[in-house]
């Protein structure tokens, strides 16, 4: 039971390139979240799925897109980078009104 | 929609002493409060929670306590120990599908 998995750990890009996030989960959770955290700051929502086949704007969605590919798998897009996305990104899950457990991370540097 | 407030945003005590940290909420439908913590370069790992239909809960060193009426509950740790120092979160969670609210933080160090 691997919990929350996302790829990959670590992305340097240059402005104007783009890139996916993978996040994954195997605890049969139904909502799966992106936040990403700037240095020092607190959790900040970019989108949410609260069930396959559904997706919804969190607090910062502007430069992003997701994906709800399946119940166990949430990929957000980065179309065209900017330095403001620099930060850290996390994936979590959770069940219902249960825990929300999260991923271990991307650390995103784009120059 | 929730809106959730934490304070204080940094707490450090000597090692041994208890810490308390705060926060609100705004929603009276919230009925879930979980409580986070985030130590550096890691991902934010809950250490207790609690439901509204329930006004404490311990865990060891930690406890949280609820009050719906005034809309608040806090996390108290005692017998601080150095590996306490992390940064701490509160959530709370309206109900149905949205997402959890959380508070900015607290910075939380421990002084040996």
């Amino acid at each position: 039971n691997a919990g929350v998995t996302q790829t990959p750990k670590f992305q340097v890009l240059k402005t104007g390139q783009s890139m996916t996030l993978q996040c994954a989960q195997d605890m049969n959770h139904n909502s799966m979240y992106w936040y990403r955290q700037d240095p020092g700051m607190g959790l900040r929502l970019i989108y949410y799925s609260a069930s396959e086949g559904t997706t919804d704007k969190g607090e910062v969605p502007n430069g992003y897109n997701v994906s709800r590919l399946n119940k166990r798998e949430f990929s957000l897009r980065l179309e065209s980078a900017a330095p403001s996305q620099t930060s850290v990104y996390f994936c979590a899950s959770r069940r219902d009104t249960d825990t929300q457990y999260f991923g271990p991370g991307t650390r995103l540097t784009v120059l | 929609g929730e809106n959730v407030e934490q304070h204080p945003s940094t707490l450090s005590v000597q090692e041994g002493d208890s810490a308390v940290i705060k926060c609100t909420y705004s929603d009276s439908a919230s009925n879930y409060f979980p409580w986070y913590k985030q130590e550096l370069g890691k991902r934010p790992q809950l250490i207790i929670d609690i439901r509204s239909n329930v006004g404490e809960k311990k865990d060891q060193r930690i406890a949280v306590t609820l009050n719906k009426t005034a809309k608040h509950f806090s996390l108290h740790i005692t017998e601080t120990q150095p590996e306490d120092s992390a940064v701490y979160f509160c959530a709370a969670s309206p109900s149905g599908n949205t997402p959890l609210v959380f508070g900015k933080g607290t910075r939380l160090s421990v002084i040996a």
